[in-house]
């Protein structure tokens, strides 16, 4: 299996800050990489597909990028309402895996 | 819109069997490739199961040979058939709908577009 890994695992941050999480794919998976944020007791959300690509409804503060085995999701102002665990996910084997998850909480 | 409601979690011994259901709305389960995702209490996502349109089943190898996806046409319903279930099947059990994208940069990437709200499924004498 792939295996997923997020930097960092957890990071405290003010409302406005610039923020950044990394993943890493134990092998090459292109560009088969999907972001999602989670809140307590709720579902997973999908902000970012394929890499780069914004899911419809997601703010623009949102970003994603990278290919083959680094990715990076960035928060370019974070806002009161993105504190949440955030995950990184391949589809590019059959056995899909999630990263850890990077939990962002206010600093 | 587009709905996703799963039931049927509960508390079950260890050893024990429960079927969990998800109902779907606003689009067709067999024409989706739909996925079983866990999590345990107070940790991560973890992939259970996925059916694809044609039919084609793939598991994680935690649950291979115990726990069964189908789909049920004419219901437009996902169950998750768990059997000799463990301690460590404890969590929150989601179904979701996986959009493949057909074109342009994200062509051939799946993604979970859709997820239901979850059942608890806790494996307890």
């Amino acid at each position: 299996d792939i295996q997923m890994t997020q930097s960092p695992s957890s990071l405290s941050a003010s409302v406005g800050d610039r923020v950044t999480i990394t993943c890493r794919a134990s092998q090459s998976i292109s560009s088969y990489l999907n972001w999602y944020q989670q809140k307590p007791g709720k579902a997973p959300k999908l902000l970012i597909y394929a890499a780069s690509s914004l899911q419809s409804g997601v703010p623009s503060r949102f970003s994603g990028s990278g290919s083959g085995t680094d990715f990076t999701l960035t928060i370019s102002s974070l806002q009161p309402e993105d504190f949440a665990t955030y995950y990184c996910q391949q589809s590019y084997s059959t056995a899909i895996t999630f990263g850890p998850g990077t939990k962002v909480d206010i600093k | 819109e587009v709905q996703l409601v799963e039931t049927g979690g509960g508390l079950i011994q260890p050893g024990g069997s429960l079927r969990l259901s998800c109902a779907a709305s606003g689009f067709t389960v067999s024409s989706n490739y739909m996925s079983w995702v866990r999590q345990a209490p107070g940790k991560g996502l973890e992939w259970v199961s996925v059916i694809y349109s044609g039919g084609s089943t793939y598991y994680a190898d935690s649950v291979k040979g115990r726990f069964t996806i189908s789909r049920d046409n004419s219901k437009n319903t996902l169950y998750l058939q768990m059997n000799s279930l463990r301690a460590e099947d404890t969590a929150v059990y989601y179904c979701a709908r996986a959009t493949y994208c057909s074109g342009g940069s994200c062509y051939g990437v799946r993604y979970f577009d859709y997820w239901g709200q979850g059942t608890l499924v806790t494996v307890s004498s």
